[in-house]
């Protein structure tokens, strides 16, 4: 069945500094791929979203690129800020929402 | 709150206690799910309520009994639970149709601990 793996499990950057968390699915057919989320004590929240339609998709400093050949997609933060610090969970679909396996989540860290 | 709600936040129950999770919905989906969440791992989807029809189980022990009433309303009831039973329960709730996939409205979680 579908697996997918994220990395690194946590990351420590300096603020201002950039992020990236990368993920690899492993079945072909996925075709969406959300990122959520988790600040300390808090719920999931979506924060950007891909289809496989396309391989780039940008929202302020956070995008999210994907390579389908390759099969894996990464989220990347720029100019990183205090409240950029959460747990990142990238998720992968081929179909709906019932069929969404998500990764282990990425501890972000960010340096004052 | 609003959007998504549950009650309790916390609960500590022996392992011969019968206790339920409610979950409810204010944003008029169509769809709701429980959640497992346990320290480094992955969201476990527990079930799936589409439209009210239990729509995937994904094999998860019969001491955990959902019910959905009507589409705001989510419970899941638990029995004879086991001390790997603790975790944070995480409901939430999307519109659902034609097979694709929307974004999910999470709930602040029952953080439930299992004695």
């Amino acid at each position: 069945g579908e697996n997918v793996e994220q990395h690194p499990s946590t990351l420590s950057v300096q603020e201002g500094d950039s992020a990236v968390i990368k993920c690899t699915y492993s079945d072909s057919a996925s075709n969406y791929f959300p990122w959520y989320k988790q600040e300390l004590g808090k719920r999931p929240q979506l924060i950007i979203d891909i289809r496989s339609n396309v391989g780039e998709k940008k929202d302020q400093r956070i995008a999210v690129t994907l390579n389908k050949t390759a099969k894996h997609f990464s989220l990347h933060i720029t100019e990183t800020q205090p409240e950029d610090s959460a747990v990142y969970f990238c998720a992968a679909s081929k179909g709906s929402n019932y069929q969404l396996i998500w990764g282990a989540g990425t501890k972000l860290i960010i340096k004052p | 709150e609003t959007g998504v709600t549950q009650t309790p936040r916390h609960l500590v129950m022996g392992m011969t206690n019968k206790k339920s999770l409610k979950c409810e919905q204010h944003l008029g989906h169509n769809a709701m799910y429980w959640y497992k969440q346990s320290a480094k791992k992955p969201l476990e989807l527990m079930f799936v309520y589409s439209l009210e029809e239990r729509v995937e189980n994904n094999s998860v022990p019969s001491r955990f009994s959902p019910e959905c009433p009507n589409s705001s309303h989510l419970f899941l009831h638990l029995h004879t639970l086991q001390p790997e039973d603790s975790a944070l329960y995480l409901c939430a709730s999307s519109q659902d149709g034609q097979g694709l996939p929307y974004e999910q409205y999470f709930g602040p979680g029952t953080r439930l601990t299992v004695t």
